[in-house]
This record gives C-alpha cells, sequence and structure tokens, in this order.
C-alpha cells in the first residue's frame, strides 16, 4: 500500500465550478499537510499548509484534514482557468531541526474550461 | 528576490554517461533538498543538506549518485554512471532554517534527465 494515495484524475471542470481534489494516506505519523500547485514546466508552489486536523482558508480554497480518516481535501471555489495545474498533495511526520521529508501524491491534474 | 535556479534545464545523455546536475537556492536559506520524480511515479525525496553538511540522505537510490554542498551554497548532484531508470525530472528545494515548520518548500523548475 502506498503512503499517499492520490487520483491523478484528469479532472476537467466548467468555469465557476466547484472542485474537489483529495488524498488518502496510511502512515499515522504525518502531522503536516501541504497542497502544492504545479504549472507545466515549472516547479510546486506551495498552495496550502495545514498541521494536524482542521480546515483552513485562504481566499477561493479550503483545505481539510480528517486525521481520524487518513484523509485531507482541498476546495476551489470559482475556480477559473488559471486554476488548471496539477495539484500535489504532501505529507511530511517532521518538523524542527530535522529531516523536511514531504511524501507527495502523485497530483491530480485539473483542467479549468471557460 | 531570485528563486531557486536550477541548471541544465533539460539533460540528454548515453546510459554510462556522467551528468551533474546544478542547484543554486534562494540567498539566505540554510536548508537545500533534492527530490526526484520518475515518469508515473511521485516525487520523492533524495536528500537534505543544513548548509554544507547532509542531513539525511536516506533518499538517495544508491552510491552512483554523489551530491554536495560545498560551501553552503550552491549544490551539484552528480550521477555516475548513469542508467536508463534514472531518467526523470529532477527538483531541487530550498527553505529558511526552521524553528518551527511552515513547509514553506521554495522549488525550482526542474531539471530533465533523459538516459539512453
Amino acid at each position: 500500500q502506498k503512503e499517499v494515495e492520490q487520483d491523478p484524475g484528469p479532472l476537467s471542470v466548467p468555469e465557476g465550478a466547484i472542485v474537489s481534489l483529495n488524498c488518502t494516506y496510511s502512515n499515522s505519523a504525518f502531522q503536516y499537510f501541504m497542497w502544492y500547485r504545479q504549472y507545466s514546466r515549472k516547479g510546486p508552489e506551495l498552495l496550502m499548509y495545514t498541521y494536524s486536523s482542521g480546515n483552513k482558508e485562504d481566499g477561493r480554497f479550503t483545505a481539510q484534514v480528517d486525521k481520524s480518516s487518513k484523509y485531507i481535501s482541498l476546495f476551489i471555489r470559482d475556480s477559473q482557468p488559471s486554476d488548471s495545474a496539477t495539484y500535489l498533495c504532501a505529507m511530511s511526520a517532521n518538523s524542527g531541526a530535522g529531516s523536511y521529508q514531504l511524501t507527495f501524491g502523485k497530483g491530480t491534474k485539473l483542467s479549468v474550461i471557460p | 528576490e531570485a528563486g531557486v535556479t536550477q541548471f541544465p534545464s533539460h539533460s540528454v545523455i548515453e546510459k554510462g554517461q556522467t551528468v551533474t546536475l546544478r542547484c543554486d537556492p534562494i540567498s539566505g536559506h540554510d536548508n537545500l533538498y533534492w527530490y526526484r520524480r520518475v515518469m508515473g511515479k511521485e516525487i520523492k525525496f533524495l536528500l537534505h543538506f543544513v548548509k554544507e553538511s547532509k542531513q539525511d540522505e536516506s533518499g538517495m537510490p544508491n552510491n552512483r549518485f554523489l551530491a554536495e554542498r560545498t560551501g553552503g551554497t550552491y549544490s551539484t548532484l552528480k550521477v555516475q554512471p548513469a542508467e536508463l531508470e534514472d531518467s526523470g525530472v529532477y527538483f531541487c528545494a530550498s527553505s529558511h532554517i526552521q524553528g518551527r515548520s511552515t513547509g514553506e518548500l521554495f522549488f525550482g523548475e526542474g531539471s530533465r534527465l533523459t538516459v539512453l
């Protein structure tokens, strides 16, 4: 069983739709949960960061973590064509002075159609 | 402010040859990481430098890979001799020294390696 499972898609939605992306994981030690956005031929860029369980909202983006179910989600409201990218979930058990080793999902490719 | 810079953007080599990838982190970032994505797989951790010291190299696949960060500035990742399975995109990332983790790794655009 992979540590992090993420449906690679592709996912195609009309402009203005609500997008739901998610990942499941198996490692109970993960405490830090991130969503990265990667445009074609670019590096991943941090979109959202959450520590432990709960919700976090930033503009049109909401990240949710349910540690009891080992399930994380990213919601995008009022999706725009500029949101078209690959979305990667990433997780880590470590912090502080130790190694910052992220475990990534495969990424979900999203296309928002005008 | 300049981001993380990687060179070359794409390298095509024959099996058995040597390739050296270079990463220039964001100025002032003590932490430097190498990650790799092979086709169809997840991005995977290779190693972590704090300044010039290797903090964690548990992700390095074998001894054909050698990473250095002399002087605690730029880093190189050498693959010698390259094998077909080394093909992929090699990402470098950097972050400021962490007191409390923020997840703020800044990634470069990656160096695409093709081994024929």
